[in-house]
């Protein structure tokens, strides 16, 4: 079965530091994977998605991921962190071709001044 | 623009009682799915739905029915409301066939005693 494992679920950095949330993955065919952003008391949101193309993906808000098959994560960052971004982010792998999303338990950050 | 609605936003049940949570989309998606948000635990798949008519068993669905007679509808019943399952339920659609862009409502808190 396919899962996701999300390491720390709390991450604090200062405005302006480097955001590095890490997610790997279990998967024994190539995965589709996706971080998805929740901001307080809001459903959920896609931020970006790994389809087996190219393996840097860009998203909304300046994030982006790389997919390492050799280590088996897809890490999400975001060179300078902004107040903004203090919200809960969740990592997701599907089984090929569905919309069926397995969610990992999800990382809050906080951004401090 | 409506996206996704969820009704009700709160609500409070005593221990064997039934409910519906309602859960209705205007985007004319063929997929949709139900959640449950429990901290520390991230977000668990309750049942789906990849059409009118079709309904399938997600990752946690003990407890709960769902029926799919319309594209726009999909609520989920609890049966015999348990503590257990108090939780917050997210509704969630998409177009399907691999999308992989979950459009989620704003949430239902639910709180059984």
């Amino acid at each position: 079965a396919q899962s996701v494992t999300q390491l720390g679920s709390h991450v604090s950095v200062s405005e302006g530091a480097l955001v590095l949330l890490r997610c790997n993955y279990s998967s024994s065919v190539p995965p589709y994977l996706f971080w998805y952003v929740q901001y307080p008391n809001q459903g959920l949101q896609l931020l970006l998605k790994y389809t087996s193309a190219a393996t840097l993906v860009k998203g909304i808000n300046g994030f982006e991921a790389e997919f390492k098959k050799s280590e088996t994560s897809f890490h999400l960052t975001k060179p300078s962190a902004h107040m903004s971004d203090a919200a809960e982010y969740f990592c997701a792998v599907s089984p090929y071709n569905t919309d069926k999303l397995i969610f990992g338990t999800g990382t809050r950050l906080q951004v401090f001044p | 623009n409506a996206g996704v609605t969820q009704t009700p936003k709160f609500q409070v049940l005593k221990t064997g009682q039934s409910m519906t949570l309602q859960c209705a989309q205007d985007m004319n998606h063929e997929y949709m799915s139900w959640y449950r948000q429990d901290p520390g635990m991230g977000l668990r798949l309750i049942h789906y739905s990849v059409g009118a008519g079709i309904t399938d068993q997600g990752e946690v669905p003990n407890g709960y029915n769902v029926s799919r007679s319309t594209t726009e509808d999909f609520p989920l019943r609890l049966l015999s409301a348990a503590p257990s399952q108090t939780s917050v339920y997210f509704c969630a659609s998409s177009t399907g066939q691999g999308s992989w862009k979950l459009f989620f409502g704003s949430g239902t808190q639910l709180s059984v005693l």
